[in-house]
């Protein structure tokens, strides 16, 4: 099964700074991977789908890269309304099968 | 509008069972892949299983399988998980998602959850 190791696991950043949030996969998945934001007590959004396509309606500081095994996410601007924890998901096609990274929680320094 | 709002969480003994529904509405049910995901608390996203449209495929985390049987009844506009052998890693806000590409690949649509407690 592939693993999604996604870092750091948490991070503190002020308004306006640039984040970066990184998922490596431990094999090649092209470009099959998405990233969400959840926020406590909600479920989670999708933001970003085939690594680097923006969901409908998804503000444009939000952005994706990479493929094959290594994947980035970044917050061109953080806002405070940003706070959140974001995941990444890889999918398969044989089988059909999908794996969330661990997680990163963003927080306002 | 899509909505999905799952239903069936509560508290059961280890080794129980529980039936969780998801009612779909505003979209072709019958028309998408359907999944659940969990997600113990405090901790990350687990995706639990998915089933094609007219269920001839469905797949598992490892850890379910066996234990977990996921369906659907498209003239309910329904999915459903079946959980057996419970045990205490199984509490988790259980939810419902889909992709309304039509595919497997990502969920765009996602239920409010259901919480699942299993302890004596």
């Amino acid at each position: 099964d592939i693993q999604m190791t996604q870092s750091p696991s948490s991070l503190s950043a002020s308004v306006g700074d640039r984040v970066t949030i990184t998922c490596q996969a431990s094999q090649d998945i092209s470009n099959y991977l998405n990233w969400y934001q959840q926020k406590p007590g909600k479920a989670p959004k999708l933001l970003i789908y085939d690594a680097s396509n923006l969901e409908t309606g998804v503000p444009s500081r939000f952005s994706g890269s990479g493929s094959g095994t290594d994947f980035t996410f970044t917050i061109s601007s953080l806002q405070p309304e940003d706070i959140a924890t974001y995941y990444c998901q890889q999918y398969d096609n044989l089988p059909p099968k999908l794996t969330f990274g661990g997680g990163t929680k963003v927080e306002i320094k | 509008e899509v909505q999905l709002v799952e239903s069936g969480g509560g508290l059961v003994q280890p080794g129980g069972s529980l039936r969780l529904s998801c009612a779909a509405s505003g979209f072709t049910f019958s028309s998408y892949w359907m999944s659940w995901v969990r997600q113990a608390p405090g901790k990350g996203l687990e995706w639990v299983a998915n089933i094609k449209q007219d269920g001839s495929e469905k797949y598992y985390v490892d850890s379910v399988k066996g234990r977990f049987t996921i369906s659907r009844d498209n003239a309910k506009n329904s999915l459903y998980l079946q959980m057996n052998s419970l045990r205490a890693e199984d509490t988790a806000v259980y939810y419902c998602a889909t992709d309304s590409s039509g595919y497997y690949y990502e969920f765009d649509y996602w239920g409010q959850g259901t919480l699942v407690t299993v302890s004596s």
